[in-house]
């Protein structure tokens, strides 16, 4: 079935530096990949998402990047500051499965000022 | 609009009782999809439902089950609780379509004893 591998499991920063998390996702028919952020006692909160016909897409300091042909994707946080410490995860969805989303294991991002 | 909402937030049980969560989806989202969160396996699908229908079911034992009303609100419920079946249950709501984007409630907190 499918799966979707994330690394690191935890990442330290300094404020102010950049974050990257990356995916495998092993189904090539997965077409939509969002990212998750879960902060303590919360449920998760979508951040950024991209689908299978684009390769980049950045929203402030949030960028993802898609590549089909590796069957990988990748989070990247620049100017990290501490509110964005956080679990942060990555999923895949295959077409047609509707809305079921495979997650990955999570990256515990800590951002030390 | 308001977000996706989940009740009860907390839920202390003992073993063999059944249990019975609710959620809300966010106004105009048909689609709804429950997932269990523990620290060993992570976030794993259980089920996703639409107008009403189920419309995929993830790898959990038959003790696991849900439902949709024709106002979109789920519920699921679980029987003959385990001590493994302590965890966060998300619910996730969508529009209609398999292209759409997910958004998460802020979870229940079952502890089974």
């Amino acid at each position: 079935g499918e799966n979707v591998e994330q690394h690191p499991s935890t990442l330290s920063v300094q404020e102010g530096d950049s974050a990257v998390i990356k995916c495998t996702y092993s189904d090539s028919a997965s077409n939509y990949f969002p990212w998750y952020k879960q902060e303590l006692g919360k449920g998760p909160q979508l951040i950024i998402d991209i689908r299978s016909n684009v390769g980049e897409k950045k929203d402030q300091r949030i960028a993802v990047t898609l590549n089909k042909t590796a069957k990988h994707f990748s989070l990247h946080i620049t100017e990290t500051q501490p509110e964005d410490s956080a679990v942060y995860f990555c999923a895949a969805r295959i077409y047609n499965q509707g809305g079921k989303l495979i997650f990955g294991q999570g990256t515990e991002l800590s951002v030390k000022p | 609009k308001a977000g996706v909402t989940q009740t009860p937030r907390y839920l202390i049980k003992t073993r063999g009782q059944q249990v019975t969560l609710s959620c809300s989806p966010i106004s105009g989202h048909r689609s709804v999809s429950w997932y269990q969160q523990t620290p060993g396996q992570g976030l794993q699908f259980l089920f996703e439902y639409f107008s009403e229908t189920q419309r995929n079911k993830g790898n959990f034992p038959g003790r696991f089950s849900g439902r949709q009303f024709s106002n979109s609100r789920s519920e699921m419920n679980v029987s003959t609780l385990e001590l493994g079946d302590s965890a966060l249950y998300l619910c996730a709501s969508s529009l209609a379509d398999g292209l759409a984007t997910p958004y998460f409630g802020p979870g229940t907190r079952l502890l089974v004893l």
